[in-house]
């Protein structure tokens, strides 16, 4: 059974940096066509897509994150990662992992994590 | 603000058929999927590639496209039907992926 699974603090201070891991079981983080994705969800608001790497670690961000966003792919522990600079109060969410699957035209998230939040408090 | 646009809250009579609408000029280009989220739960993906609909997924959902328009039809909406739904495609470059805004779907 494929699940992904996120683990990382759940409280970091302002200006700090946010690091999150997604440990992947039931397949492999090793396959051409899916891609690694991040995503996050404020309290009681939308989802927003944060980034997305390949088994290469090919990357690509959003734009409104890129400035202070990475994210990593490591085929020997089955996981990746994401470290996001600087955080404020606004970085306040659920942060979830997914696999992006489907080709370029239709990019859809077909396996998610159960999420985890994230405080910014000192 | 989203480049893909919902309406931010619709509701249907259980047993009726509803229609949750995801506008995008990307839409032209690029497929929507559809997503169901319930209160504490991560989301869930119900409608893939504009209208294919996953293992388990009932048959009462179902997408189409037309245009820069995306939709979400439920036929017979029942209880359990009542969540937050978020399309998602990529944005007019291609480059990036996006989330339309979410609707919260009410069946009274």
């Amino acid at each position: 059974q494929f699940q992904l699974q996120e683990s990382g603090p759940g409280l970091v201070r302002p200006s700090e940096t946010l690091s999150l891991t997604c440990s992947v079981s039931g397949g492999s983080v090793n396959t051409y066509g899916h891609y690694w994705a991040w995503i996050r969800q404020p309290p009681g608001k939308g989802l927003e897509w944060i980034g997305s790497v390949s088994y290469t670690g090919v990357t690509y961000y959003s734009p409104s994150l890129e400035s202070r966003i990475t994210i990593s792919v490591d085929p020997s522990k089955n996981q990746f990662s994401m470290t996001l600079n600087s955080v404020t109060v606004a970085d306040r969410a659920v942060y979830y992992c997914a696999r992006r699957a489907g080709g370029y035209k239709g990019s859809k998230f077909d396996y998610w994590g159960r999420g985890t939040l994230v405080t910014v408090s000192s | 603000s989203s480049e893909l646009t919902q309406d931010p809250a619709v509701s249907v009579a259980l047993g009726q058929t509803v229609r949750i609408t995801c506008q995008g000029d990307s839409l032209r280009s690029y497929y929507a999927n559809w997503y169901q989220q319930k209160p504490g739960q991560a989301p869930v993906l119900v409608i893939s590639d504009g209208n294919n609909r996953p293992s388990g997924i009932p048959d009462r959902m179902s997408g189409s496209s037309s245009g820069i328009t995306a939709s979400l039809t439920i036929t017979g909406a029942q209880a359990d039907d009542e969540a937050d739904y978020y399309c998602n495609s990529r944005d007019r470059s291609g480059n990036y992926l996006v989330f339309g805004g979410g609707t919260k779907l009410t069946v009274l």
